[in-house]
């Protein structure tokens, strides 16, 4: 089975910037997708095709994708940022998976 | 608007059988495939089942398999997942969602609301 690896929490202070890594074998040869996940919300995608926002997401949320480690990075980050975030690896050949996610703290 | 209502779960015991449903609403149905997913208190989100547009192609997650079945009703535009042969190990809040990875490159931006299963004695 294929693993993803995210650390379990991650902290930032309010208007600082936060990075959430994503770890996988040739993980940069798929594409990730990344959920914010708030306590009893279903999952809200923020970014896939490795970069991209769908409609409505903020320009403070981006990610990157390349060798082994994708990253999504909040820019000037709120207190409602704070969330659980997973990323998610997909090529048309494999079945979802799931990172372990992380929990972001705005301190 | 895309709409996935949620509805079936509860608190069964080991051993017990419980569906759930997923009722669709603001697109074409029948031109969807569509996933399960679940999460675990405090663990990851976690595939369960896929099934593709002709309701005949289906997978299961090796956890699942042999004890969950997933269907659809295309006429009632709503999708299924028969879950039997219940353990604790399968307490989760269940997601059903709309399979978008083509088009999204692996996204998958519209979800249900979720529903809890536990399982207990």
């Amino acid at each position: 089975s294929y693993d993803l690896t995210q650390p379990s929490s991650v902290s930032v202070s309010s208007g600082e910037t936060a990075s959430i890594t994503c770890s996988g074998d040739g993980l940069g040869a798929k594409y990730v997708s990344w959920y914010q996940q708030r306590p009893g919300q279903s999952p809200l995608l923020v970014i896939y095709q490795d970069n991209k926002r769908p409609s409505g997401i903020p320009e403070r949320f981006s990610g990157s994708n390349s060798g082994t480690t994708a990253t999504l990075t909040i820019r000037g980050t709120q207190a409602i940022d704070e969330a659980d975030y997973s990323c998610q690896a997909w090529d048309s050949s494999t079945a979802l998976v799931f990172g372990g996610g992380t929990k972001l703290a705005v301190l | 608007e895309v709409q996935l209502v949620q509805s079936g779960g509860g608190l069964v015991q080991p051993g017990g059988s419980l569906r759930l449903s997923c009722a669709a609403s603001g697109f074409n149905f029948n031109g969807y495939a569509f996933f399960w997913v679940r999460q675990a208190p405090g663990r990851a989100l976690e595939y369960v089942s896929t099934i593709g547009i002709d309701g005949l192609t289906k997978d299961y997650a090796n956890s699942v398999k042999g004890r969950f079945s997933i269907s659809r009703d295309n006429s009632e535009n709503t999708l299924y997942l028969h879950m039997g042969s219940l353990r604790a190990d399968d307490t989760a809040i269940y997601y059903c969602a709309r399979d978008d990875t083509g088009s999204w490159y692996g996204g998958i931006p519209n979800w249900g609301q979720g529903t809890q299963v536990t399982v207990s004695s």
